[in-house]
């Protein structure tokens, strides 16, 4: 697609329950980073991934978060145990070879996560 | 560790005014900065960027940001706002020692009153 694309684009869960969370970035962008957007916090840095690994997961809140990204593509954002707190908009974001002057990030438009 | 601030939560100025939304980073070394606004029901997308070079930066839409390596700044500005400027302004910082790690401030909620 022409853009970043991440699905579902709103999900509802109860607590306790476990959401997964997709991205599927441009095509060819090798850099990849998720996001956190709470009502009044800003965006919170979560995790990025440069092809398939992840050089810095300091950002995933707790143990119940992991991330996973394939094939150099799509990724899969895991929440385990679903808390209130995590309610809030997950962005994914990706750049062709990182943060390069001619290499700006590209944002989706975020899954909207409500846990009742 | 690197960090912003963005000291205006919201900003509510009538057309034709001037803007400026500040932005403040931690940190004391080389940075890359950025803009990025995020208009209603719309993504996050670039506003603007400094790399190197000029210190002051233009953008889209008369948007331009200076950077004050003195003052740890890069503050939007815009010198006459339009209603279609009512958005959330994000600043980020990427620092030489971050690898390709992007920091956001809280972000500035902006309305802009016709």
């Amino acid at each position: 697609g022409a853009g970043v694309s991440q699905s579902p684009s709103n999900k509802v869960t109860e607590k306790g329950k476990d959401v997964e969370l997709r991205c599927d970035p441009i095509s060819g962008h090798t850099a990849l980073y998720w996001y956190r957007q709470s009502l009044g916090q800003g965006l919170e840095f979560l995790i990025y991934f440069q092809g398939n690994s992840a050089p810095d997961k300091s950002g995933l809140p707790s143990d119940r978060f992991s991330a996973e990204r394939t094939g150099g593509s799509v990724s899969t954002l895991t929440i385990q145990r679903t808390q209130q707190e995590d309610s809030a908009v997950y962005l994914c974001a990706s750049t062709r070879t990182g943060l390069r002057v001619d290499s700006p990030l590209h944002f989706g438009n975020g899954t909207r996560l409500t846990v009742t | 560790a690197q960090s912003v601030s963005q000291h205006n939560h919201h900003v509510i100025l009538s057309e034709a005014a001037s803007l400026e939304l500040g932005c403040n980073y931690s940190y004391g070394g080389t940075v890359n900065l950025f803009w990025y606004v995020q208009y209603p029901g719309q993504h996050l997308q670039l506003l603007l960027k400094y790399f190197s070079g000029d210190p002051l930066v233009k953008g889209i839409k008369g948007f331009e940001a200076e950077f004050i390596k003195s003052k740890f700044s890069f503050n939007l500005r815009k010198p006459s706002v339009q209603w279609s400027d009512t958005a959330e302004y994000f600043c980020a910082v990427n620092a030489e020692n971050a690898g390709n790690m992007l920091t956001f401030g809280g972000g500035t909620r902006l309305m802009v009153k016709p």
